[in-house]
């Protein structure tokens, strides 16, 4: 069936530094790609989407690219500051259906 | 985001219970949704709801039934809970537009079954 991987699972890094998280997607439908920042004990809060007609978004921190050829699509987070520590989930998406990555935790070292 | 609302937040019952899991919203959104978060298996759907008289099956939907009793409110019922329904579950709300479907989700309802 379908599903959407995602890595890694776990990233630590120094305050200040870059992240990147990486998934991939298997269903060639999938059109609209949401990234969610879920904080300890809270819902899940759209950060940053991308549709399939376009190929990168930013949004002053955090930027999305994706490759639809290759069925894979980042999120990246420069500058890192304590309050970007969270899991942060991928979808994929073909109208109604999601399907989630399984999620990575951030964890941003002052 | 306070426009989508879930009752309980926290709730302990034991085998066999029935239970039932309610969500509001006030966006105005007609596509409702019921998710289960285990960790390290991410979100996946349980039912979702295009409107009052459309209901559908997601990929986990044995053992959990849902009603859609107005346009804002969604509930989720466990007829007989059993321990691996222990969950954290999410409601959602969409607003599909230009082909693609953004959803926002309620607080969580941590269930445990003992």
């Amino acid at each position: 069936g379908e599903n959407v991987e995602q890595h890694p699972s776990t990233l630590s890094v120094q305050e200040g530094d870059s992240a990147v998280i990486k998934c991939t997607y298997s269903d060639s439908a999938s059109n609209y790609f949401p990234w969610y920042k879920q904080e300890l004990g809270k819902r899940p809060q759209l950060i940053i989407d991308i549709r399939s007609n376009v190929g990168e978004k930013k949004d002053q921190r955090i930027a999305v690219t994706l490759n639809k050829t290759a069925k894979h699509f980042s999120l990246h987070i420069t500058e890192t500051q304590p309050e970007d520590s969270a899991v942060y989930f991928c979808a994929a998406s073909e109208a109604y259906k999601y399907i989630f990555g399984t999620g990575t935790r951030l964890k941003v070292l002052a | 985001d306070a426009d989508v609302t879930q009752t309980p937040r926290n709730r302990i019952t034991k085998t066999g219970k029935r239970i039932m899991l309610e969500c509001s919203q006030t966006k105005g959104h007609d596509r409702m949704y019921w998710y289960r978060q285990d960790p390290g298996l991410g979100l996946r759907l349980i039912y979702y709801s295009f409107d009052v008289k459309d209901i559908n099956k997601g990929e986990i939907s044995d053992g959990y039934s849902v009603s859609r009793q107005a346009q804002a409110k969604f509930s989720l019922s466990l007829e007989s809970a059993i321990p691996n329904q222990t969950a954290l579950y999410f409601c959602a709300t969409s607003d599909f537009r230009g082909n693609t479907d953004t959803q926002y989700f309620g607080p969580g309802t941590r269930l445990t079954v003992l």
